[in-house]
Order: structure tokens, then sequence, then C-alpha cells
């Protein structure tokens, strides 16, 4: 079945790496996604990648894809108090709709 | 240009009471979403729509009917609602098959007595 994992919290320094972490078990998915919630807030796209894809630059972003281990990471660089926020893994199925399956949101707290 | 709006932004129920949730877009998408989002569970699915006239369940459609009579339009009713359906409640929309991104509006949340 599909199935989405992350770890509920991460905490980092300001001015330092975040790596946020995924596993899935469906290898069918057409795309992955990283989505940021701020409190109070819908969610946000920040960036996605499409499966046959191994990795995706944008700006301070950067997303990993290991799909021999079902593995998605977000790389945030130079994390700053603004990142401050939970971020949802998502894969997409296309079928007779476009599924989105989230994991649970991962809470990352940046402190100075 | 507002994306997608939700109303109300928040709202206290008392369980066996009917309550439509309004979600409205301007961005001429086909296809419209609504999510529940549960602590720890992350976002579920509850019923969709590809097209104006068209609707399918999700994930968790038990205890919700949705209607699609116009593009724009893709409300949530809770016919009886009970305590297990307080939660946030997100609307989403996408371009439809082709589309790869779903855009969420702000969400309502929902507190059943």
């Amino acid at each position: 079945g599909e199935d989405v994992e992350q770890s509920l919290f991460l905490s980092v320094r300001e001015g330092d790496s975040s790596v946020i972490n995924c596993t899935y078990t469906d290898s069918s998915s057409t795309y992955l996604y990283w989505y940021k919630q701020e409190p109070g807030a819908g969610l946000q796209l920040l960036t996605y990648i499409f499966s046959n894809m191994d990795m995706k630059q944008d700006q301070r972003l950067t997303v990993l894809l290991n799909k021999k281990d079902k593995h998605l990471s977000l790389r945030i660089a130079d994390t700053q108090t603004g990142d401050s926020a939970i971020y949802f893994c998502a894969e997409m199925f296309s079928g007779g709709y476009n599924k989105l399956i989230f994991g649970a949101g991962t809470r990352l707290a940046v402190h100075p | 240009i507002a994306g997608i709006t939700q109303a109300p932004t928040s709202q206290i129920l008392a369980a066996g009471r009917r309550m439509t949730l309004r979600c409205t877009q301007d961005m001429r998408h086909n296809a419209m979403y609504w999510y529940r989002q549960d602590l720890g569970l992350g976002l579920r699915l509850i019923h969709y729509s590809n097209t104006a006239g068209t609707t399918g369940k999700g994930e968790v459609p038990d205890g919700y009917s949705v209607s699609r009579a116009n593009t724009d339009d893709f409300p949530l009713t809770l016919a009886s609602a009970v305590p297990s359906q307080t939660s946030v409640y997100f609307c989403a929309s996408s371009e439809g098959l082709a589309g790869n991104e779903q855009f969420f509006g702000p969400g309502t949340r929902l507190t059943v007595l």
C-alpha cells in the first residue's frame, strides 16, 4: 500500500543546514513533493521532483531522491528563523485523479 | 487574484448539526479536493472532483458529501456532525489530471462538541 513516513521534529541552529527526511513504500508515484505549512496557514508548495530524477536544486533548497531505498530528503541551506514551519512530504499517483499521499509532517524549529 | 478561499475560518458545532464548509477558487482549475488534517496523521483526502459535475471518494469519505455544480465552488457538507470530525479542513485545486501542483486554501478549523 501507499505510506509516507517522516520524523516528527527537527531542531537546528540559525545559519546551519537542515535536512528533513522522508521514506515511502510505493515506487509507482509520478512526482514527490515538499510542502511547507506555517502556523495557522494552508500548505504552500516548496518544490517537487519528478520520480525519474535524482536531485533538484532551487536556491537554498536541495531535494535528493534515492529510488532504490525509497528515500526523499529536503536540505535547506543557511536555515533562517522564517524557515520554522511544518514540512510535509507527499507522493502523487496519477490515475482516476491526482492522488496525493502525505506524510505526517516534520516540525522544524530554528533557534538562534 | 484570491486563489482559493474557504469559509468559515473556524466554527464550533454541536454534535448532530448539519454544516457546510465553503470553498471557492478563481483560477479556473478543473480539479478540486477536500482534505482533513489531524495531528500526527498529515492530510487525508475526503472527496475530490476532477471537473464540474463529477465527484469521487477519497480515503476518508464517510460522514461527508460534496457537490460540484460549477468550476469555482466545491462545498463540503457534514450531514450530522460527530466529535471525530473535529479537524482542520483544507480545500485544494489543480489544473486537473495534467496539473501536478495542488494549491491549498487557508483552512477551516472545525470543532464538534
